[in-house]
């Protein structure tokens, strides 16, 4: 069974950077997919990119080009998502999720992140 | 780009059957996939695949899909269904692309 733990809530300045961890456990960590899904206050699900730490590949969708970095450690199994230039917008609960094919069937608890002066 | 159309939001009678909609282009190429999000709760994947469930999914819920549409459907809805829908499939980038969910309120 595969389980996702996330780190702690964040509350961080506009302009600044957040960094946000997925420890996974179960399963073979480095030939996963893991992807990041947010979710700002009362909207939709909205993917943000990928990694495959086998690779050490990612890719991410257009509107976070430039801005998000996600990187894996496959000695501890730890995927990261780092964002910058963070503003008022980027407050969001940020998930990860294992993406298998064309699915995601096992999600982290999610992390909430605060931009806020 | 593409998009995934779903309804805002939907209500059952409690014991009936509601069917959730999504629809895009991509649809015809891809199987959408489909998650139940409760309040302060992650998603949970319900359906994939042509009409698959993952262990510990009640089998009152099934999928299809017929051109640019797929459904969920919940047949006999229970209290406990009551929560937001997401239906998932690709961009034309072939990258992940949520729908904007569909709130359920089983009366």
């Amino acid at each position: 069974q595969v389980q996702l733990v996330q780190s702690g809530a964040e509350v961080k300045k506009p302009g600044s950077s957040v960094k946000v961890s997925c420890k996974a456990s179960g399963g073979t960590f480095s030939s996963y997919t893991i992807s990041w899904v947010r979710q700002a206050p009362g909207q939709g699900l909205e993917w943000m990119g990928r990694i495959i730490p086998i690779l050490g590949i990612a890719n991410y969708a257009q509107k976070f080009q430039g801005r998000v970095t996600i990187t894996a450690d496959k000695s501890t199994s730890t995927a990261y998502m780092e964002l910058s230039s963070l503003r008022s917008e980027d407050t969001a609960v940020y998930y990860c999720a294992r993406e298998f094919g064309l699915l995601f069937d096992y999600w982290g608890q999610g992390t909430l992140v605060t931009v806020s002066s | 780009s593409s998009e995934l159309t779903q309804d805002p939001a939907v209500s059952v009678a409690l014991g009936q059957t509601v069917r959730i909609t999504c629809q895009g282009d991509s649809l015809r190429s891809y199987y959408a996939s489909w998650y139940q999000q409760k309040p302060g709760q992650a998603p949970v994947l319900v359906i994939y695949g042509k009409n698959n469930r993952p262990s510990g999914i009640p089998d009152r819920f099934s999928g299809s899909s017929s051109g640019n549409t797929a459904s969920l459907t919940i047949t006999g809805a229970q209290a406990e269904d009551e929560a937001d829908y997401y239906c998932n499939s690709r961009d034309s980038s072939g990258n992940p692309l949520f729908g904007g969910g569909t709130k359920l309120t089983v009366l």
